[in-house]
């Protein structure tokens, strides 16, 4: 069974700073894609980036970008010049390329503050 | 205009009865889902349905049956409630595709059960 791995329960990053959260997963899979989501108090959840294995390029979105370690099983997201409003709960995720009906795995969650 | 949306936002009941929570999606969607949100944040899949066909269905109660009338609805049916289902309950949707498609979410439903 695939897992994902947050080893980081919280974070803290100063407005305008740079922050990077920490992602691990395992699987056997060679076919699958990772997604971080965002999860501010409001309880939406939010896509943020994805970044399908088959592609060596890090995925970016604007302030957002991935550091993907396909060997290493490592799936990064670093965050530039954070914003009051990035202060949320991240998740990232799994999900296996299936034909139908992908379900995602989910990590415990990074809880990040923004300090002004 | 709401993409996913989900009826009722919040939902306090006692323990026993039976609820519902409707799930809609305007994106032209095939594949909708159910996750539950526990106590400490952890998100984990309960059913998915594709094309109104049960796809996933992962070690859940039976007290707890999900029912799509068409591609764009899907409902959680809960029945005896206990104070262990108090959760948020998120619906999801995506296309399916060769690869694995994007699930976009949505608000949640809070149950809790008193």
């Amino acid at each position: 069974a695939q897992t994902v791995t947050q080893s980081q329960p919280e974070m803290s990053v100063q407005e305008a700073e740079t922050v990077t959260l920490s992602c691990t997963y395992d699987t056997s899979e060679s076919d699958y894609y990772l997604f971080w989501y965002k999860q501010p108090p409001s309880r939406q959840m939010i896509l943020v980036i994805r970044q399908e294995a088959y592609k060596q390029q890090n995925a970016t979105e604007n302030r957002f970008s991935v550091n993907f370690q396909k060997a290493a099983k490592s799936f990064s997201l670093k965050i530039s010049d954070s914003q009051l409003g990035d202060a949320a709960m991240y998740f990232c995720a799994y999900g296996l390329g299936e034909t139908s009906g992908s379900r995602l795995t989910f990590g415990e969650g990074t809880q990040l503050t923004v300090n002004p | 205009d709401t993409a996913v949306s989900q009826t009722p936002k919040y939902l306090v009941t006692q323990m026993g009865n039976d609820k519902s929570i409707k799930c809609e999606q305007n994106l032209g969607h095939d594949t909708m889902y159910w996750y539950k949100q526990d106590s400490k944040k952890f998100l984990k899949i309960m059913f998915s349905y594709n094309n109104k066909e049960l796809i996933i269905n992962e070690t859940v109660p039976n007290r707890f049956s999900p029912k799509s009338p068409d591609k764009a609805h899907l409902n959680l049916h809960i029945n005896s409630l206990e104070l262990g289902d108090s959760a948020v309950y998120f619906c999801a949707s995506s296309q399916k595709r060769r690869y694995q498609e994007t699930q976009y979410f949505g608000p949640g439903t809070r149950l809790l059960v008193l």
